[in-house]
């Protein structure tokens, strides 16, 4: 069983759609977290969710809005796609926000950006 | 602001060799340190440290952190072609997780 998983993999799309991608945990975990994964494989942090609620939202254009509609659940949605937001976006999830529990990735999401 | 800074950014290695990559960081609220291996997908967890000086091992993979000098080491002994990757540090401050650029590892056979 996928404990971390993402929907689509791979998503083409041409600049100004608005497009979703989805993510969903059976680990059991409280937190999730969606991360943007550049050209230069930089890995950086764009927002977690605590049993639903936002926790952490660092400067990220108001295009991408992220919704949790359960603890097993989060989702990323963005608009008026422009060509930089082409990069891989990784769904991770851990038990708790203590610090001191393993983040488990999902696969990732390959968005172009045309 | 926090910074966590991986040396060297990529090296390549013959089977067999011992390769030693290095993570520094300085960041607020340290809680811990995670090193993960990144093929063509996703990362996957390899150590998480939270002590100083306590090694962690796993096979021919270690590693461990040094909280006074704010730096952690990885070692790969006895490299096979299957240990070519992207190795990652990340701290866990504030509950998430800063990443370094990465060592991209390269084992020739």
């Amino acid at each position: 069983d996928t404990a971390v998983s993402q929907t689509p993999k791979y998503l083409v799309t041409q600049m100004g759609n608005d497009k979703s991608i989805k993510c969903e945990q059976n680990l059991g975990h409280d937190t999730m977290y969606w991360y943007k994964q550049d050209s230069k494989k930089f890995l950086k942090i764009m927002f977690s969710y605590n049993n639903k609620e936002l926790i952490i939202n660092e400067t990220v254009p108001n295009r991408f809005s992220p919704k949790s509609p359960d603890k097993a659940h989060l989702n990323l949605h963005i608009n008026s796609l422009e060509l930089g937001d082409s990069a891989v976006y990784f769904c991770a999830s851990r038990a708790g926000t203590s610090g001191t529990d393993t983040q488990y990735f999902g696969p990732g999401t390959r968005l172009t950006v045309l | 602001e926090d910074k966590v800074v991986q040396s060297p950014l990529s090296l390549v290695v013959h089977e067999g060799d011992t390769v030693t990559l290095n993570c520094s960081y300085e960041v607020t609220n340290f809680r811990s340190l995670l090193w993960y291996k990144q093929e063509k997908k996703a990362p996957t967890f390899l150590f998480m440290l939270t002590s100083s000086g306590i090694e962690k091992k796993s096979g021919r993979l270690s590693s461990i952190l040094d909280k006074k000098e704010l730096f952690s080491i990885l070692n790969i002994t006895a490299t096979q072609t299957g240990d070519s990757a992207v190795y990652l540090c990340a701290v866990d401050s504030w509950g998430k997780l800063q990443f370094g650029a990465g060592t991209q590892v390269v084992v020739t056979p």
